[in-house]
């Protein structure tokens, strides 16, 4: 298997602009989550989802994050509009949800100007 | 809720010597998981070791093992024979079984290891 997968791995933009990063999960596995990791506060839970659908979302930020799964092997995460706070590390990890281990993905280093 | 403290910020050690990295957890459950991962510079999360609260014996993978001790919510991982390869940042997360899949991570230590 190819582990999760994400993309882009950098993304470097403008304040204002739209941000989407993308995940794809270990196939069969039925739970999905993203992370943001800075210096300031570590590793955060924006959101996550059993079988495509978000159960928690407690994490995210503002009503600038929006996430979205739209079938088992596809999520996005989108920042619109996005502002320089927003730089850090994103991580999607994926879950079979008896095992409880998460295997996550190389990240996408974000960086907003 | 449950949170998980590393109080080791930063550690170093010789390559080939053993360290062992602190990790204290609070919570009322009594079925969960922890676990150990590892983060090197190229900033990939790599699971480590895992521990099932219900299993007495010590989690062991090669060269890392674990001291969980559950009455004390305790849980550190000790890594024998040190390479430079561990250099790294260490997390120890947490999830319980009513929570669905939530992990809770610690802040982390710097594991520095030196020729």
């Amino acid at each position: 298997d190819a582990g999760v997968i994400q993309s882009p791995r950098h993304e470097v933009t403008e304040m204002g602009q739209e941000v989407t990063l993308r995940c794809k999960p270990i196939s069969g596995h039925n739970s999905l989550f993203w992370y943001r990791q800075t210096m300031m506060r570590g590793l955060e839970l924006l959101i996550y989802f059993n079988n495509n659908v978000p159960i928690d979302d407690s994490g995210m930020p503002e009503d600038r994050f929006s996430a979205k799964m739209p079938n088992a092997s596809f999520s996005t995460l989108k920042i619109q509009p996005s502002e320089p706070r927003d730089s850090a590390v994103y991580f999607c990890a994926s879950s079979f949800f008896s095992y409880n281990e998460q295997f996550f993905g190389p990240g996408t280093r974000l960086t907003v100007l | 809720a449950q949170t998980v403290t590393q109080s080791q910020p930063e550690m170093s050690v010789q390559e080939a010597e053993t360290v062992t990295l602190s990790c204290t957890y609070d919570t009322s459950e009594n079925n969960y998981y922890l676990f150990w991962y590892k983060q090197p510079p190229s900033r990939q999360m790599i699971l480590v070791i895992r521990q099932e609260a219900y299993k007495q014996q010590n989690a062991t993978e090669n060269r890392f093992s674990v001291n969980f001790q559950k009455a004390a919510k305790s849980f550190s991982l000790k890594i024998s024979d040190s390479q430079l390869g561990d250099t790294a940042m260490y997390f120890c997360a947490f999830i319980n079984n009513n929570a669905g899949n939530m992990l809770t991570f610690g802040g982390g230590t710097r594991l520095m290891v030196k020729p």
